[in-house]
């Protein structure tokens, strides 16, 4: 079995301040790995996903993730953030291929403070 | 390029009354997927299906709910009877299945109400 564990509910950062938001992961096979954003009343956005290859894995709006296998974790980044950065953050697994099913945690709330 | 599609986006009912929630994917899409989001969590995937056919509804609970994918296009999910405990987010996603680790694309989601 599957799961995630993102350790923070919420984190409030000030504007143009850097920010981690963090993921944990445990599966018995090699997975697949994914952040997804959810605005206000808004279905959820793929920001970024690790597949294979580097650990280093760069999205959009300037969101970075890293790989670490040792340390099962998933963790997103970004150097500085802004108000329109307000929203739900979903990180998510998928083991191996063939298997399409999506295991998210329970999501962190990113709250940008002007 | 249209996005996933869903209606209503809203719905409130009275328990023990029928619902059902409608989804067109994105044209092209081979996989389609029902989650329920409910208030504070990730969502959980409710169903799969790979065309026509349902590859993965070990979470549906099949006593109150029924899906649909007629065509392999459109899907229908229906729940009757409603209850308290399904006031919940339904979110459609689809994907277009060629390897592994494909993106979903999720829709804005119906929002259901049980009173």
């Amino acid at each position: 079995a599957q799961s995630v564990t993102q350790l923070d509910s919420q984190v409030p950062v000030f504007e143009e301040a850097p920010v981690e938001l963090r993921c944990n992961y445990s599966s018995s096979v090699s997975v697949y790995l994914f952040w997804y954003v959810q605005y206000p009343n808004q279905g959820l956005q793929l920001l970024l996903k690790y597949l294979s290859g580097s650990t280093l894995v760069k999205g959009i709006n300037g969101f970075e993730a890293e790989f670490n296998k040792s340390q099962t974790s998933f963790h997103l980044r970004k150097p500085s953030v802004h108000i329109s950065d307000t929203a739900e953050y979903f990180c998510a697994v998928m083991s191996g291929f063939g298997n399409e099913k999506l295991t998210f945690g329970t999501g962190t709330r990113l709250t940008i403070i002007p | 390029e249209a996005g996933v599609v869903q209606s209503p986006r809203y719905k409130i009912i009275e328990k023990k009354q029928p619902v059902a929630f409608w989804c067109n994917p994105i044209s092209g899409h081979n996989t389609l997927y029902w989650y329920r989001q409910n208030l504070g969590q990730g969502p959980e995937l409710l169903i799969r299906y790979e065309n026509e056919e349902a590859v993965d509804d070990s979470q549906l609970p099949k006593d109150r709910f029924s899906a649909e994918r007629l065509k392999g296009v459109d899907s229908t999910l229906k729940i009757q009877p409603a209850e308290l405990g399904d006031s919940a987010v339904y979110l459609c996603a689809s994907s277009l299945v060629n390897s592994g680790g494909n993106e979903q694309f999720f829709g804005p989601g119906t929002r259901l109400t049980v009173l």
